[in-house]
């Protein structure tokens, strides 16, 4: 079964550009999950979504958001690019069964240096 | 306000002995709590997860240990190989929900040959 796959790998824009990540999870798993990566804080959680809806928020400001399709591939944008948003944007998906604890697989994650 | 620490970023160990790799936690409401590797270039590996029920979980050559009165988990790997050289993240999350996991800022093990 084919992992979860970001595209692209790598990116460099300019401050105040704007900038659209692909995810897709892995067949079956419905709900997406996106997290920054940078040196000084670390991994944090920006949001999760399940069946087109945004389920979970973390404390980004609103210039990040983000979309669920209905085949679960999943899209986040960040307008009006800051230099401090440079960082590995990592997707992770789980099956979200309803059941016991789902355990979330990440994508190799989308390099992003803002110049 | 952190409430995830690994406290060592770094941590060597040679071949065939233990590593013992610690977490430490500030918010009692996490109730999940999940051990994750990391290579350059690639997107965290899941490893092995523990529950608060729990206060101890093994999967092979990895063991997790939760000590809930404080909010102290552990990993230990028997023994050490040096394809385990990899930075080691602990995970929690809260509710029932590991949807939202909160990190802490890893280890970086070296297993030494």
């Amino acid at each position: 079964k084919a992992g979860v796959t970001q595209t692209p790998r790598y990116l460099i824009k300019t401050r105040g550009q704007q900038v659209t990540l692909s995810c897709s999870p892995i067949s079956g798993h419905r709900s997406v999950s996106w997290y920054q990566q940078t040196p000084g804080q670390g991994l944090q959680f920006l949001f999760e979504y399940f069946s087109e809806t945004q389920r979970n928020k973390g404390n980004f400001p609103g210039r990040f958001s983000g979309r669920q399709f209905s085949n679960s591939r999943s899209e986040m944008n960040v307008s009006t690019l800051e230099l401090g948003d440079s960082a590995l944007y990592l997707c992770a998906s789980s099956l979200d069964s309803g059941g016991a604890m789902d355990t979330q697989y990440f994508g190799p994650g989308t390099r992003l240096t803002v110049l | 306000d952190q409430q995830v620490k690994q406290n060592s970023p770094s941590l060597s160990v040679q071949e065939g002995r233990i590593s013992i790799l610690n977490c430490d936690y500030t918010n009692s409401m996490f109730d999940y709590f999940l051990w994750y590797k990391k290579y350059p270039a690639e997107g965290p590996t899941f490893l092995i997860s523990i529950s608060s029920i729990k206060d101890k979980n093994e999967d092979g050559r990895f063991t997790v240990f939760l000590n809930k009165s404080a909010k102290h988990l552990s990993l230990h790997i028997v023994p050490s190989q040096p394809g385990d050289s990899a930075v080691y993240f602990c995970a929690a999350s809260a509710g029932g929900s590991n949807y939202k996991l909160t990190f802490g800022k890893g280890t970086l093990l070296t297993v030494n040959p």
